[in-house]
């Protein structure tokens, strides 16, 4: 079946260090790709999304590309902020999505 | 436009007790879902529906029900409550077609059953 492993949590990081969440995934067939987002209290939004090998998704600063050879879709922020604490979660889609089990990350400043 | 909403936000029932988490969506979306959220194990999707009228097993439906009568609304009914269903509970859409396409999840409900 489907599945998406993404690094283990919670991560904890000083303001302005350089962001990686891993996501490496198992796929019959060939899935868009999607990081999403959790702030406290809320339910998910969309951060970024990728529908073909070597696709750069990005927004708000976070970048990650698809990697078939590889089958990953790492998350990378060059700078975080406080504001980026949240629960990130790697999630992968054929016709149902299928989520990694998420990481925390605290950004202390 | 509203988006996807749910209620209620919060919820406290007594194992054997039943009840109807509500979900609706505003914007003409075809394809509606409901997720659990537990720690430590990402969401799990419990039913879906691809349209009015039609519905399908997720990952973890024993417990559950949904009916989806009109686009807009998909109820997830718990027919007899137990411990091992409290969670957080997400309701989403999306459009239908393109598997590429954003899901918009409502803000969901937290439900205890003690």
């Amino acid at each position: 079946g489907n599945s998406v492993t993404q690094m283990e949590g919670p991560v904890t990081l000083s303001e302005e260090a350089f962001l990686t969440i891993n996501c490496t995934y198992t796929a019959t067939g060939y899935p868009s790709l999607f990081w999403y987002v959790q702030y406290p209290g809320e339910g998910l939004q969309l951060l970024l999304k990728a529908t073909k090998a070597d696709d750069k998704g990005s927004n708000k600063g976070f970048e990650a590309t698809y990697r078939k050879e590889t089958t990953s879709f790492h998350l990378e922020k060059g700078s975080v902020q406080v504001s980026d604490s949240a629960v990130y979660f790697c999630a992968l889609s054929l016709e149902k999505l299928t989520f990694g089990t998420g990481t925390r990350l605290t950004i202390i400043p | 436009n509203a988006g996807v909403t749910q209620t209620p936000k919060f919820q406290v029932l007594k194992t054997g007790q039943s009840m109807t988490l509500q979900c609706a969506q505003d914007m003409n979306h075809e394809y509606m879902s409901w997720y659990r959220q537990d720690p430590g194990m990402g969401l799990r999707l419990i039913h879906y529906s691809v349209g009015a009228g039609i519905t399908d097993q997720g990952e973890v439906p024993n417990g559950y029900n949904v009916s989806r009568s009109t686009t807009e609304d998909f109820p997830l009914r718990l027919l007899s409550a137990a411990p091992s269903q409290t969670s957080v509970y997400f309701c989403a859409s999306r459009t239908g077609g393109a598997r590429g396409l954003e899901q918009y999840f409502g803000p969901g409900t937290r439900l205890t059953v003690t």
